[in-house]
């Protein structure tokens, strides 16, 4: 079964808002990963949250992790048009790192 | 440093053909990951290999589906007598070690089944 579940499945807003998703895992991790995916594209790395870890920026996005409620979000501050795309979680098994488990994905769209 | 490579990108077959989906890791990379992804979904694990050597394939369907990564040259992705339902886009990724934690994918190639 899919091990993350992103809420909201879709996003709309207007360039300059904030956009948050949210990701849900099941099982213990020992890092949680964010992809981008533009349609009909490949996947582009955005970010790496380790387990021991809680909070972690780069440039306009923000990565929270909750091992507690095993939940990550992911803040996109001042969206732009082009940060219009789908937005996945990814996470591995605690005893297995190799393979990546995805998210159903939040479809994400920024209106000019 | 070019990054991952497949090809084709788009891919068409006739139901009962074979199909063939190539994926190049980025230098220095030794660990490849295929994954697949239906549309509207996020991707799922298919198998995961080192050179000439199939690590976990517990994503992979049990029939018409293998992986290959050679000693010299790309992994392999074949699909035999292709389905419908095998429609999708394939991605690889790549790593340069083991739970590295950071995969690397390519733009995927979209297979579409006639």
């Amino acid at each position: 079964s899919q091990q993350g579940e992103e809420d909201p499945q879709a996003l709309s807003i207007q360039e300059g808002e904030n956009a948050t998703m949210n990701c849900s895992y099941k099982t213990s991790i020992n890092n949680l990963q964010w992809y981008r995916q533009n349609s009909g594209r490949g996947l582009v790395h955005l970010i790496l949250i380790r387990s021991n870890e809680r909070e972690k920026h780069s440039g306009r996005l923000r990565v929270t992790l909750d091992t507690s409620k095993k939940s990550s979000s992911l803040l996109i501050t001042a969206s732009r048009a082009a940060d219009t795309a789908s937005y996945f979680c990814a996470t591995d098994f605690l005893y297995n790192t190799d393979k990546l488990i995805f998210g159903t994905g939040t479809r994400l769209q920024v209106f000019p | 440093n070019a990054g991952v490579m497949q090809n084709p990108r788009h891919l068409v077959r006739r139901r009962g053909q074979e199909a063939r989906l190539r994926c190049s890791p980025m230098k220095g990379h030794s660990h490849v990951y295929w994954y697949r992804q239906l549309p509207e979904e996020g991707l799922k694990f298919m198998v995961y290999l080192q050179k000439e050597n199939i690590i976990d394939e517990s994503g992979m369907p049990k029939e018409r589906f293998s992986a290959e990564f050679p000693k010299e040259g790309p992994s392999i992705l074949r699909i035999q007598q292709v389905v419908r339902g095998d429609s999708a886009a394939y991605f690889c990724a790549s790593s340069p070690g083991a739970g590295v934690g950071e995969q690397y994918f390519g733009p995927g190639t979209r297979l579409t089944v006639t």
